[in-house]
């Protein structure tokens, strides 16, 4: 699977956007990106995942360059319980049983 | 609503003892799994299963064992706890279409002394 880096960490104001970027330059065609987040004392929760457009739910949107070499996670409003740790992961068609999350990004929004 | 629930969060034991972790979730979904979360090591993946009666060995069985009687339910035992397996124990379930849509339970943290 292609690894991926992140910046170790971010700060981001209350109510501003947040955006998350990750690099992935050895993705593969049949690769998906997805990202996850684990606020301290939690488990990890699933965020959104995309292919090659860009993608967007309830929690965030997710922009992945034409190249597919890198992505930005974006959450529109950050609130204080947005702090949490992110963590983008790459996984092939078809999907893993096994979720492999490296260091991550630890996000602290600050009010 | 739907969810995903491991019991008891906190668990103190001693080495030797037989341990077993709970894990319920509501969502009807086939796959389950447990992990295991250590700092320096992240998430390892120890059990999982895609329907009743099956069970697969992830990447840090031994010392672990699961058993999956019906879709709602698949406890975590440790036969024989060593300290080594103090930890703090995810249970996530998934769909059948996408295994790495993975949601959590909220954790159990086992220490065995």
């Amino acid at each position: 699977d292609a690894k991926t880096t992140q910046p170790t960490s971010m700060d981001c104001a209350e109510g501003r956007a947040a955006n998350l970027p990750c690099n992935h330059s050895t993705i593969s065609g049949n690769e998906y990106v997805y990202w996850y987040r684990q606020i301290h004392s939690q488990g990890p929760q699933y965020i959104i995942h995309g292919l090659k457009n860009n993608e967007t739910n309830e929690m965030a949107s997710l922009i992945i360059t034409e190249d597919r070499k890198s992505s930005t996670l974006i959450l529109p409003h950050a609130t204080l319980r947005d702090t949490a740790v992110y963590y983008c992961i790459v996984i092939p068609q078809g999907g893993s049983e096994k979720l492999v999350f490296g260091k991550g990004t630890k996000l602290t929004v600050n009010p | 609503d739907a969810e995903i629930t491991q019991s008891p969060r906190h668990k103190i034991t001693e080495t030797g003892r037989q341990v077993t972790l709970a894990c319920h979730q509501t969502w009807n979904h086939n796959n389950m799994f447990w992990y295991r979360q250590d700092l320096g090591h992240g998430l390892r993946l120890i059990h999982y299963s895609y329907g009743v009666q099956d069970t697969n060995k992830g990447e840090v069985s031994d010392g672990y064992s699961v058993s999956r009687s019906n879709t709602e339910d698949l406890p975590l035992t440790l036969e024989s706890a060593a300290s080594s397996q103090t930890s703090v124990y995810f249970c996530a379930s998934s769909p059948s279409g996408d295994r790495s849509i993975q949601y959590f339970g909220a954790g159990t943290r086992l220490s065995v002394l």
